[in-house]
């Protein structure tokens, strides 16, 4: 069964860089995801593709800010020079609708 | 620029029904398969349905399999949910999405959302 694995919550210092996770579940380590962020009270924004070779495309407008990498079956979203409209949350999500959990991220 | 626009929420007695519509803009809409995606208070996104571009190939999460009812208009740039014998755990904000890429079946994915319309179940 497909399943994404996110942490709950994260948090990171205003200017700071964050790595969020998304892991994949056994023997879907090939599968490539997207990045969707989701500010309070909004609907959600595409950020990228990500593949299992770590390239990525970014969605429209997407700053330079927002980078992915994948390592096995870990795919994963940075986030540098971290703003306060950067606190949200972060959904990976597959082929077939599959979401993970997200991952709520606190800018301290 | 591309925009959804849904519309359509509201407050619903359980076992009753209501359609959903998406207004599509700033893209070629009869290109794309669509997507429903809804969330439910205080919790995560959840796939609801997708539908080709031709309507030739539909999609639901078995949890509304039966009860719901995906279909578009081309002519009017528009993608409807219609949602029969709804129950309290069908309460959630109803986002539309694009498929990011144009021509092929329905997979699940999205690259454009709307702002959500909420749908409250509740007698």
């Amino acid at each position: 069964q497909l399943v994404l694995t996110q942490s709950p919550s994260a948090s990171a210092s205003l200017g700071a860089s964050v790595k969020l996770t998304c892991t994949l579940s056994s023997g879907h380590s090939s599968y490539a995801i997207a990045w969707h962020q989701q500010q309070p009270e909004k609907g959600p924004r595409y950020l990228m593709k990500l593949n299992s070779d770590g390239s990525h495309s970014k969605g429209d407008g997407i700053p330079d800010r927002f980078s992915g990498s994948s390592s096995g079956a870990e795919r994963y979203l940075t986030i540098s020079s971290l703003q306060s409209e950067d606190e949200a949350d972060y959904y990976c999500q597959t082929w077939g609708g599959v979401f993970g959990g997200g991952t709520k991220l606190t800018v301290l | 620029e591309v925009q959804l626009v849904e519309s359509g929420g509201g407050l619903v007695k359980p076992g009753g029904s209501l359609r959903l519509s998406c207004a599509a803009s700033g893209f070629t809409f009869s290109s794309y398969s669509m997507n429903w995606v809804r969330q439910a208070p205080g919790k995560g996104l959840e796939w609801v349905s997708s539908i080709s571009s031709s309507s030739s190939y539909i999609y639901y999460a078995d949890s509304v399999k039966g009860r719901f009812t995906i279909s578009r208009d081309n002519a009017k740039n528009s993608l409807y949910l219609q949602m029969n014998s709804l129950r309290a755990e069908d309460t959630a904000v109803y986002y539309c999405a694009r498929d990011p890429v144009a021509g092929r079946e329905p997979a699940a994915e999205f690259d454009y959302w709307g702002q959500g319309t909420l749908v409250t179940v509740s007698s």
